[in-house]
């Protein structure tokens, strides 16, 4: 059965640095074909995908994003961390880690989502 | 960037109806187009990847149509759990606005 959950700091000030840990258990990172994404939703607003990693170290980023995101994987310890530079009050929302297969090009099984609030 | 808009926005409809949603790309992303579920405070859930091919344990009155740039989701036969919002998402990447089904 597979599982992720996410973590991370509920409320950020703008300007700082955001660091989201997604832990995964059921699959492997070293895995040929898997993935783990992450995907945004401010509150009433649509989902918004952020970044993706795949078991080979490919790497893909929402352009608009792009300069702020960083994915990183640990395979030994089942975690993906997204790293968010510069956060804004806009960047408010529920952050989502989820799992992908390379074949099907879609999520899932999702994480139940962490809430994260800019404010100074 | 390939853009992807969803039409209706929002669609009221009655247990029993037959409720179709449409997806279209800014251009051709051949078959890979997902479609999701959501209910207020719950995480996404896929039904729908490949345009066509319809995810594990999702009800058959669920099926979805296309390819390049024109999609179709279809409920057949809406029922009492069915009414959410529903996001189409081009392969592993960006998302469509969403459509919201509501109870007429």
């Amino acid at each position: 059965q597979i599982t992720l959950k996410e973590s991370g700091p509920t409320l950020v000030k703008p300007t700082q640095t955001l660091t989201l840990t997604c832990t995964f258990s059921g699959f492997s990172l070293s895995t040929s074909g898997v993935g783990v994404g992450w995907i945004r939703q401010p509150p009433g607003k649509a989902l918004e995908w952020l970044a993706l990693i795949y078991w080979n170290d490919d790497k893909r980023y929402s352009p608009s994003l792009k300069s702020r995101l960083t994915i990183t994987k640990d395979t030994s310890k089942n975690q993906v961390v997204l790293t968010m530079t510069n956060m804004d009050p806009v960047d408010t929302a529920t952050y989502y880690c989820a799992h992908i297969h390379f074949t099907i090009r879609a999520f899932d099984i999702w994480g139940q989502g962490t809430m994260v609030t800019v404010s100074s | 960037d390939i853009q992807m808009t969803q039409s209706p926005s929002t669609l009221s409809a009655s247990v029993g109806d037959r409720v179709t949603i449409t997806c279209r790309a800014s251009q051709s992303i051949s078959s890979w187009l997902a479609w999701y579920q959501q209910k207020p405070g719950k995480a996404p859930k896929l039904l729908i990847y490949k345009a066509s091919s319809l995810e594990s344990g999702v009800p058959s009155r669920f099926s979805g149509s296309g390819s390049g740039t024109e999609f179709t989701l279809t409920i057949s036969s809406l029922q009492p759990d069915d009414f959410a919002t529903y996001y189409c998402q081009q392969y592993n990447s960006y998302f469509g606005p969403g459509t919201k089904v509501d109870i007429k």
